[in-house]
């Protein structure tokens, strides 16, 4: 079956520090690859996708490459913010099972 | 623009207890869905809804019932609450065939069975 498997956090940064959060996935047929981001509190917000391989999914300064030889789609980013503590989580969609399926997501703490 | 609402926010119930978590979204989207949310686990699947008067499970429906007799709405129920359905449950839903888009998801109810 489908899984998605990503790094275990918390991940703690200092502000302006670069982020890197592991992602890769199994998957029968071809998914489409998703990061979303929970702030303390609220639900779930899409934060970038991509749909076919070598596809860069981009939003709020945060990046990911969808990569077909290594079955990963990690998220980065150049500089995070305090703001930016959350926690993360990699998704894929097929269609076969009509539901995405999720890693259990990264917890990431930005200090000043 | 009101998405996807999810009522109440939070709830606590006796063990043994029934209720029913809503959910609710304006934006005609045929494909609704269930999740739960535990600590290390992700989020899991209960139920889905493929339109009005269609549900089938997901990976964990065991405890819970789900019905569609509107395109808006797609109450969860649990009939007899138990310590295990302690969790934090989100409401998504997308518009047919497009899933690959990603799913637009409800603020959450979290519950507390004591």
């Amino acid at each position: 079956g489908d899984s998605v498997t990503q790094m275990e956090g918390p991940v703690t940064l200092s502000e302006e520090a670069f982020l890197t959060i592991n992602c890769t996935y199994t998957a029968t047929g071809y998914p489409s690859l998703f990061w979303y981001v929970q702030y303390p509190g609220e639900g779930l917000q899409l934060l970038l996708k991509a749909t076919k391989a070598d596809d860069k999914g981009s939003n709020k300064g945060f990046e990911a490459t969808y990569r077909k030889e290594t079955t990963s789609f990690h998220l980065e980013k150049g500089s995070v913010q305090v703001s930016d503590s959350a926690v993360y989580f990699c998704a894929l969609f097929t269609g076969t099972a009509s539901k995405l399926t999720f890693g259990t997501g990264t917890r990431l703490q930005v200090t000043l | 623009n009101a998405g996807v609402t999810q009522t109440p926010k939070f709830q606590v119930l006796k063990t043994g207890q029934s209720m029913t978590l809503q959910c609710a979204q304006d934006m005609n989207h045929e494909y609704m869905s269930w999740y739960r949310q535990d600590p290390g686990m992700g989020l899991r699947l209960i139920h889905y809804s493929v339109g009005a008067g269609i549900t089938d499970q997901g990976e964990v429906p065991n405890g819970y019932n789900v019905s569609r007799s509107t395109t808006e709405d797609f109450p969860l129920r649990l009939l007899s609450a138990a310590p295990s359905q302690t969790s934090v449950y989100f409401c998504a839903s997308s518009e047919p065939g497009q899933g690959r888009r990603g799913y637009t998801f409800g603020s959450g109810t979290r519950l507390t069975v004591v």
